[in-house]
């Protein structure tokens, strides 16, 4: 069965440190993978989506990641983290007709 | 107008009440979605809306009632509501094209729901 894994339940950086969030997949095909950001009490705000093509996915808000099929893993990453980045952010992958979120990370910044 | 639109914002009901949520884009999407999410969880899929059809109904009781009257609006009607569905109710949409289970789905705010 489709699943989605984000090992990090928390996540603290200090501001303007590099950020990289984990994200695993179990899928037998390619799935279509996504990044959602969301502020307390807000909807998902997508930050970026990969279908095919180039593994190196460039989102919005200064956010990238990659996808590696031979770790069945889509990172999210950002070199320099704002205080505004303090939020939660969801993995997603759509396949058969579903789409699944990981439990989400929870981001904190220090100052 | 790349936006999905939800109201209220929050709502308070006791579970005698009546109360719809509204959600509305006009982005020409043709598929959308209800989601209900508790706190500290991921969003769980309740319904999707496809060219204004009922897709998928996740098992949800009836005391949720979904309707898409057209092509840009999309309602879940509530009624006889327990304390334990209090949540954000997240509405999205989805692009036509190449269908509602390969694409992007957007989401709206959100409407902030509790039962009393």
């Amino acid at each position: 069965a489709q699943s989605v894994t984000q090992p990090d339940i928390h996540i603290t950086v200090s501001e303007g440190a590099s950020l990289e969030l984990r994200c695993n997949y179990s899928y037998g095909a390619t799935p279509y993978l996504f990044w959602y950001v969301q502020s307390p009490g807000q909807g998902l705000q997508l930050l970026l989506k990969y279908f095919s093509g180039d593994t190196l996915v460039q989102g919005i808000k200064g956010f990238e990641a990659e996808f590696k099929r031979s770790q069945s893993s889509f990172n999210l990453r950002k070199p320099s983290v704002h205080w505004s980045d303090a939020a939660e952010y969801f993995c997603a992958s759509l396949a058969d007709d579903k789409i699944i979120f990981g439990k989400g990370t929870r981001l904190h910044i220090l100052p | 107008d790349t936006e999905v639109t939800q109201t209220p914002k929050h709502l308070v009901m006791g579970m005698t009440n009546k109360k719809s949520l509204k959600c509305e884009q006009h982005m020409g999407h043709r598929a959308m979605y209800w989601y209900k999410q508790k706190a500290k969880k991921p969003p769980e899929l309740m319904f999707v809306y496809s060219y204004e059809k009922l897709s998928i109904n996740e098992s949800v009781p009836s005391r949720f009632s979904p309707e898409c009257p057209n092509s840009s609006l999309l309602n879940l009607h509530l009624h006889a509501l327990q304390p334990e569905d209090s949540a954000l109710y997240l509405c999205a949409s989805t692009p036509p094209g190449r269908g509602y289970s390969t694409d992007t789905q957007y989401f709206g705010p959100g409407t902030r729901l509790t039962v009393l």
